[in-house]
């Protein structure tokens, strides 16, 4: 079954911390691989997208990487920020198809 | 060009109601995706439709339930007598076609049923 699971569910870190947050899938086969940022009461929006043959891709303090062979992404936060308190949700596309599949998403909470 | 328009951003209907939900996507943009939300979960498929077509409803209820993007005009996800499992948050996200491109995601409308 294609699914997308992320770890840890919610977590609580102190600003100017850096944090990682865990995405395995079993997607497959598979297109890309994207993260999206999504602030309380407001549509998703992209930080990340990797393909199949990409380890690594920055946007700014964001760092995410790809391991398509043990199917294992992650996304890295560098300096942490108070707004930087959101959602974060690993979308993997299956390839070939137009279906995007979600996880459940890491709540990330900065505390001052 | 401004980004996918989704309106309203806040919807409350009484049990029993129907609720019409809008989506304007980006301009270029002839792929439309809607998605639920449900409190404190995450986004779950709904629909997938190109202009005049639903390509995949495998997420959609089979009843009550229906979507339409007309040749002209927005996205419509109409929800036929309403239930209070039905609030959520929908989202709408549209691309320019099946490729790798991006999907850009609307602010969603809140849907309460009272």
């Amino acid at each position: 079954k294609n699914q997308v699971e992320q770890s840890p569910q919610s977590l609580i870190i102190l600003e100017g911390k850096n944090c990682t947050l865990q995405c395995n899938y079993t997607v497959s086969p598979f297109s890309n691989l994207r993260w999206y940022k999504q602030d309380t009461g407001r549509g998703p929006v992209s930080l990340t997208i990797m393909t199949f043959s990409e380890n690594t891709k920055s946007n700014g303090r964001y760092t995410a990487t790809l391991d398509a062979d043990t199917k294992q992404s992650s996304l890295h936060i560098t300096a942490s920020q108070l707004s930087d308190s959101a959602s974060y949700i690993c979308v993997v596309r299956h390839s070939g198809t137009y279906k995007y599949i979600f996880g459940t998403g890491t709540r990330l909470k900065v505390l001052a | 060009n401004a980004g996918v328009m989704q309106n309203p951003r806040h919807l409350v209907r009484r049990r029993g109601q129907e609720a019409r939900l809008r989506c304007s996507p980006m301009k270029g943009h002839s792929h439309v995706y809607w998605y639920r939300q449900l409190p404190e979960e995450g986004l779950k498929f709904m629909v997938y439709l190109q202009k005049e077509n639903i390509i995949d409803e495998s997420g959609m209820p089979k009843e009550r339930f229906s979507a339409e993007f007309p040749k002209e005009g927005p996205s419509i996800l109409r929800i036929q007598q309403v239930v209070r499992g039905d609030s959520a948050a929908y989202f709408c996200a549209s691309s320019p076609g099946q490729g790798e491109a991006e999907a850009f995601f609307g602010q969603g409308t809140r849907l309460t049923v009272v």
